[in-house]
């Protein structure tokens, strides 16, 4: 089956750096994806990994390693703003996108 | 403003009754999709569009029906809403089915009692 793993819930402070992990196994894998979900509202897109590699947005960052069936989602200067849930998600060889279940990431002051 | 527009944004239904939950989208893309979301497990598909007239099964669809008539429009029905199906349904679009960005509308907060 295909399946897509990431942390329930992380906790960070202000001002600090976290990663959130995830990892994939997909039938078929063209390109992976972050989004932020706050709470009560749509997700919003953030970024996108086809190739090996990190891709840098501003103060968000995301890692792809498809040998690996790995990702990871890097937020720098943490805002309170930043609390939310950021969900992963995989487009498999039907292009469609298969999800994991969402960190939520909690910032503290 | 461009976007999705979803409604209702919360519904109350007795099970056995039926639903439509309706999705508009102005940014005349091909593409669109119906997921549900709930607690602990992530978003999924229901069912998609490719492009208008055309409609195709996604992870969940049991219990759910769509349409697309025309590239605006893609209403989801519960033809006879049972308790399993209280959920957060959203509706997205893309500009083509391999996009790399889907958008999505605010929701719809669905309890079947």
């Amino acid at each position: 089956g295909q399946n897509i793993d990431q942390p329930t819930e992380m906790t960070a402070t202000e001002g600090a750096i976290v990663q959130i992990n995830c990892t994939y196994q997909t039938s078929g894998f063209n390109g992976l994806f972050w989004y932020q979900q706050h709470a009560g509202e749509a997700p919003t897109f953030l970024s996108y990994n086809v190739l090996d590699g990190l891709e840098e947005k501003g103060r968000f960052s995301s890692f792809l390693s498809r040998s690996k069936g790995y990702s990871y989602l890097l937020l720098k200067e943490l805002q309170m703003k930043d609390s939310a849930s950021y969900l992963c998600a995989v487009k498999d060889s039907n292009y469609q996108l298969i999800w994991g279940a969402g960190t939520k990431l909690i910032i503290k002051p | 403003i461009a976007g999705i527009t979803q409604a209702p944004t919360s519904q109350i239904l007795a099970a056995g009754r039926r639903m439509t939950l309706r999705c508009t989208q102005d940014m005349r893309h091909n593409a669109m999709y119906w997921y549900r979301q709930d607690l602990g497990l992530g978003l999924r598909l229901i069912h998609y569009s490719n492009t208008a007239g055309t409609t195709g099964k996604g992870e969940v669809p049991d219990g759910y029906s769509v349409s697309r008539a025309n590239t605006d429009d893609f209403p989801l029905t519960l033809a006879s809403a049972v308790p399993s199906q209280t959920s957060v349904y959203f509706c997205a679009s893309s500009e083509s089915s391999d996009s790399v960005i889907q958008y999505f509308g605010a929701g719809t907060r669905l309890s079947v009692l």
